[in-house]
């Protein structure tokens, strides 16, 4: 069954503290890959889309990898205002490549 | 202001009532899409538009009623509110393959 898994569901890193967030797929024939961040009680704002195994993006300290079954979202000496949920998203099953299908998000906490 | 936005921003509603949720964007964009976001679940796809007039199921529409006869507003009526339409609503609009979302609309069926 196509789905989206993301990992940890929470992640608690201390200000300057690097680590990578997780996001698998299975799904044949990848449509793109695609980062979103949560602020609460706001909507997800778009980070970035990967197409093809090997891509990569950055955005200040974010840095999005893509293989052919898994991204990682690369956080580098992370600071609070990085605190936020992250999401991930993929185009699932037969329809339009804008059908996306969302992972449940990581929670990340930056500590000062 | 430019930009995709909700209104309401909180309703109440009872159960057995109708209630639209309404979505406006200003970028002319030719996608828009309705998703709720619930714990435990995330974001989940309601419906979706192509353009005006076009409009398409997604994950979650049961209970749910689009129409789209302009471009930039793409309402969200519930017929017939059930406490498990209990909810965040966010409405989202895009061009190219990224989605733009709006604010939300914090929906509470009592």
């Amino acid at each position: 069954e196509d789905q989206v898994t993301q990992s940890p569901e929470a992640l608690r890193l201390q200000e300057g503290e690097s680590s990578s967030l997780n996001c698998s797929y299975t799904v044949s024939g990848l449509r793109g890959l695609f980062w979103y961040r949560q602020d609460p009680g706001k909507g997800p704002e778009f980070l970035f889309t990967l197409y093809s195994a090997g891509e990569e993006k950055e955005k200040e300290r974010l840095k999005a990898t893509l293989t052919k079954k898994e991204s990682f979202l690369h956080i580098t000496a992370p600071k609070p205002e990085d605190s936020a949920t992250y999401l991930c998203a993929v185009p699932l099953g037969p329809g339009s490549a804008r059908q996306l299908t969302f992972g449940s998000g990581t929670q990340l906490t930056v500590l000062p | 202001d430019a930009g995709i936005t909700q209104s309401p921003r909180y309703k109440i509603t009872e159960t057995g009532r109708q209630v639209t949720l309404m979505c406006h964007q200003t970028w002319s964009h030719s996608y828009m899409f309705w998703y709720r976001q619930d714990l435990g679940h995330g974001l989940r796809l309601i419906y979706y538009s192509a353009a005006a007039d076009i409009t398409d199921k997604g994950e979650v529409p049961d209970g749910y009623v689009v129409s789209r006869s302009k471009t930039e507003n793409f309402p969200l009526t519930l017929e017939s509110a059930t406490r498990s339409q209990t909810s965040v609503y966010f409405c989202a609009s895009s061009a190219g393959t990224e989605q733009y979302f709006g604010p939300g609309t914090r929906l509470t069926v009592t």
